[in-house]
């Protein structure tokens, strides 16, 4: 099967500037995750969503970054505006309700200059 | 608070030794484990899960793990590293079958493997 698609691989901004990251989940796929890992830490997460509705998202800092997925299926997450610290990988993950486990995409690398 | 705590951010082993990543957490409720693993510029891919069931947890490509609740540990074994297992490696917790997926991981060690 298909696994997690995300896009762009990599990213390049200025401070102050917007940004959007995109994920399409594995197919059939009900929770959907978005962590952020900045270099040399572990993933923290963000956001998580069952289906198209928010289930946790006590991480995400909502003065600047904003997520959704209004289909249920793919998500967007979006940072504005972008500071110095944003720079990391956000990384998307997906989970049947059959798994214990998330599967993860390769991320997209975000650069905030 | 729930944490994870890899011992050594840096381990560095011969082609052909044991390979030995530390993992401990601290929990309140019983704990679902995973070891993952990063290559450069790549996802996170799952190496193997403990969810309750045998302690001893074999994954792919020869790692294994054993979950010790006395000590509250989860180390990653490999008995003979090869150069193709030089990643970096994350340990995770989950919390119970109500929080499945959403992890709370250490911050890594890098495995490097010298010929």
């Amino acid at each position: 099967e298909a696994g997690v698609a995300q896009s762009p691989r990599y990213k390049i901004i200025e401070k102050r500037q917007s940004v959007a990251f995109w994920c399409n989940p594995i197919s059939g796929h009900a929770t959907l995750y978005w962590y952020q890992q900045i270099l040399g830490q572990g993933p923290k997460l963000l956001i998580q969503f069952q289906n198209n509705g928010v289930v946790d998202d006590s991480q995400l800092p909502k003065d600047r970054f904003s997520a959704e997925r209004l289909k249920g299926v793919d998500s967007t997450l979006k940072i504005q505006p972008a500071k110095l610290e944003d720079s990391a990988v956000y990384l998307c993950a997906s989970r049947s309700t059959a798994n214990t486990e998330a599967f993860f995409g390769q991320g997209t690398r975000l650069t905030v200059v | 608070a729930q944490s994870v705590t890899q011992l050594g951010s840096h381990v560095s082993v011969s082609e052909g030794a044991l390979v030995l990543l530390r993992c401990n957490y601290s929990s309140s409720v019983p704990p679902y484990l995973f070891w993952y693993v990063q290559y450069p510029n790549q996802g996170l891919q799952l190496l193997l899960k403990y969810t309750s069931a045998a302690t001893l947890v074999k994954g792919i490509n020869g790692f294994e793990a054993e979950f010790k609740k006395s000590e509250t540990s989860f180390h990653l074994t490999k008995p003979s590293a090869h150069m193709s297992d030089a990643a970096e490696y994350f340990c995770a917790v989950t919390w119970g079958n109500t929080n499945a997926g959403k992890s709370t991981f250490g911050d890594g060690t890098t495995l490097t493997v010298k010929p």
